[in-house]
């Protein structure tokens, strides 16, 4: 089953609007860790924001921020005032327990128009 | 400057050739993970190692094998055994602190190696 589901392939967004990828997660586990990673074309992995299962705040950072909803089991990245540089692919990534593996959605492409 | 490197950033075999892909890093980690990716998608762990000496496999290690003699090296082999060799490889790591117990820690990555086989 999967663990880690990202079910836009591909997203559009206009400069300096906000836009919302989606991520949703299965897990039995009480205490986990979600991540979200950012990979331009170039193939590095960038890290761009975390939430734990025990936080009640949603995370931010910066223009980035998560729409955390630990009933439905989603976790939702909000980049907001979109740059021409967030065109990239964006990774949703889960840890369970503190083992140190990172499960992976399949990604989205975001593209931003100028 | 801290971090991790991997080399070459590309690699031509052919079919039937052993390859080792590189991975050293200055961070001080105790932890170091392989990662593939194939076009358009997430990655896959291929294996990882918590401490010098000991690994374990990932999700996908058949046709790969790995060796941890020291703590700032964690190359991966990709043998003649591995039938879809040609992917992008991501080498990862994070420190034995944040390994025990302590999920909210992000892998840090290398910039990866993309490997072509013909």
């Amino acid at each position: 089953a999967q663990k880690i589901t990202q079910t836009q392939p591909g997203m559009f967004v206009q400069e300096k609007e906000a836009v919302t990828l989606d991520c949703t997660y299965d897990t039995s586990d009480q205490s986990y860790g979600l991540f979200w990673y950012k990979q331009p074309s170039s193939g590095e992995m960038i890290f761009l924001i975390y939430q734990g299962s025990y936080d009640e705040q949603n995370a931010t950072e910066g223009r980035y921020s998560l729409n955390f909803q630990k009933a439905r089991k989603s976790t939702n990245l909000v980049i907001s005032a979109s740059q021409l540089g967030d065109s990239a692919m964006y990774f949703c990534a889960m840890r369970e327990g503190g083992i140190g593996k990172l499960v992976f959605g399949a990604g989205t492409i975001l593209r931003v128009k100028s | 400057d801290g971090g991790i490197t991997q080399s070459p950033k590309y690699l031509f075999r052919k079919e039937g050739q052993n390859v080792t892909l590189s991975c050293e890093q200055n961070l001080n980690h105790d932890a170091m993970y392989w990662y593939r990716q194939d076009p358009g998608q997430g990655l896959r762990l291929i294996y990882y190692s918590q401490i010098v000496n000991d690994f374990q496999k990932g999700d996908i290690a058949e046709g790969y094998s790995v060796s941890r003699e020291k703590k700032e090296s964690f190359p991966l082999t990709v043998t003649s055994a591995q039938k879809n060799p040609t992917a992008f490889y991501l080498c990862a790591s994070r420190s034995i602190s944040e390994v025990l117990g302590m999920v909210h820690s992000p892998l840090h990555f290398g910039n990866g190696t993309r490997l072509t086989v013909t």
